[in-house]
């Protein structure tokens, strides 16, 4: 089935040591998200790429960036974690259009020590 | 974009209908409404859109208000499996496919 999926499901970083959390897809979708998800929250939009254009949310941390090195892999690195930034990591893809579905994957859960 | 408000929770048992209502008084006319669900732990789902006409699909109906002020999810058999968090999000017609999700319904389904 097609779908996009999340690697790790878990993962455990240091204050301030950098971190890496993946995403890939085999829905050939243009448009790929990145949400943060805080406990008891609602998912909030970090920044997303259509096709290989970057756009960042204007209140999104420096903290966080992000890679695309082809249509089915995006990377979201967090440079500097701090306790804050604990959370579920959510990764969406999507045509493009502004009422596309975004399917969503299953979300990294990060602990920061 | 346009805010939603829905109720923090709702309850209901199993094999009984569903409603769950959204509030969206400042709604445009060129704002969809979606609704989507976030089960325990995991990712969204897509559950239903739509813009005036009310819509059905396998796995929820969607009422639209005539003037469009709300809307209400309609699942017509619950089951334990629909247990999640369902978030209504307006979408604006042009301007990105982002989703901004506001606080969501919990719905609890009991035996």
């Amino acid at each position: 089935d097609a779908m996009v999926i999340q690697n790790p499901r878990y993962q455990v970083t240091q204050f301030g040591k950098p971190v890496t959390l993946s995403c890939s897809q085999t829905l050939n979708h243009n448009v790929m998200y990145w949400y943060q998800q805080k406990s008891s929250q609602a998912p909030k939009l970090l920044f997303h790429y259509y096709d290989k254009d970057f756009n960042n949310e204007a209140d999104t941390p420096d903290n966080f960036q992000s890679r695309r090195p082809n249509t089915s892999f995006c990377f979201l690195d967090i440079r500097s974690p701090g306790l804050g930034d604990a959370a579920m990591y959510l990764c969406a893809t999507s045509r493009v259009g502004t009422q596309e579905t975004q399917y969503f994957g299953p979300g990294t859960r990060l602990l920061v020590l | 974009d346009a805010k939603t408000t829905q109720p923090n929770s709702m309850e209901s048992n199993e094999e009984e209908p569903v409603h769950l209502p959204c509030n969206h008084s400042t709604i445009s006319g060129t704002d969809y409404i979606h609704w989507y669900r976030q089960l325990p732990s995991q990712g969204p789902e897509y559950v239903i859109h739509g813009l005036t006409s009310n819509v059905n699909n396998r796995m929820a109906s969607l009422a639209i208000a005539e003037d469009r002020k709300s809307s209400t999810l309609i699942l017509h058999r619950a089951t334990l499996r629909d247990a999640a968090v369902y978030y209504c999000i307006l979408k604006a017609s042009g301007g990105g496919n982002k989703l901004t999700f506001g606080t969501g319904t919990q719905l609890k389904v009991e035996l």
